[in-house]
């Protein structure tokens, strides 16, 4: 059974760097076939698509968010990770991390991590 | 970018039959999948590709597409069911990389 676990600051001050990692265990990053995702959600809000990462390092972000984004990935410890750049109040939000599988014609989030709320306050 | 449209709030009776709907043009070219989010809960997958199930989800819960619309059928709704639903696709209008979640519907069971 895949497990996802975030760790990180869950309090960040305005314009500085948010950082998360997410551990994942039964599984292997490297085995391939699956994206690793961000995911999060504002408080009362619906889910937002932040972005993925593949094992070999290609990411893909969304469009709203990719000038303060980067993620990256460490097989050697089954880890990816977030970071989020010149947070302001409105990245205040639950961070989850996901694993992506697709199809030809869908894709779908079969794991999740449980969360991390990250507020955003001086 | 596309994007998904999902009505804010449904409500059913409880043991009846509700349909929770998805609109977007790139439900013209992908499947929707459908998670379940309870309260202080991360989402869990209900639905997927065509009409797929995971291991767990029970049978009363299906998914269909015609057009541009994707919709997650609950027949003979309980009391647990009560709690968000998202939908989710790829991003057709570009990057088919991309993805897109609608903005949730809340499913209250009477």
């Amino acid at each position: 059974q895949v497990q996802l676990q975030e760790s990180g600051p869950g309090l960040v001050k305005p314009s500085q760097t948010l950082s998360l990692s997410c551990t994942v265990s039964g599984g292997s990053i490297s085995s391939g076939g699956y994206f690793w995702s961000w995911i999060r959600q504002h408080p009362g809000k619906g889910l937002e698509w932040i972005g993925y990462i593949y094992y070999s390092g290609s990411t893909y972000y969304n469009p709203s968010l990719k000038s303060r984004v980067t993620m990256s990935v460490d097989t050697s410890k089954n880890q990816f990770s977030l970071k989020l750049s010149s947070v302001t109040g409105a990245d205040t939000a639950v961070y989850y991390c996901a694993r992506e599988h697709s199809g030809y014609d869908y894709t779908q989030f079969d794991y999740w991590g449980q969360g991390k709320l990250v507020t955003v306050s001086s | 970018s596309s994007e998904l449209t999902q009505d804010p709030a449904v409500s059913v009776a409880l043991g009846q039959t509700v349909r929770i709907t998805c609109q977007g043009d790139s439900l013209r070219s992908y499947y929707a999948s459908w998670y379940q989010q309870k309260p202080g809960q991360a989402p869990v997958l209900v639905i997927y590709g065509k009409n797929n199930r995971p291991s767990g989800i029970p049978d009363r819960f299906s998914g269909s597409s015609s057009g541009n619309t994707a919709s997650l059928t609950i027949t003979g709704a309980q009391a647990e069911d009560e709690a968000d639903y998202y939908c989710n696709s790829r991003d057709s209008s570009g990057n088919h990389l991309h993805l897109l979640f609608g903005g949730g519907t809340k499913l209250t069971v009477l």
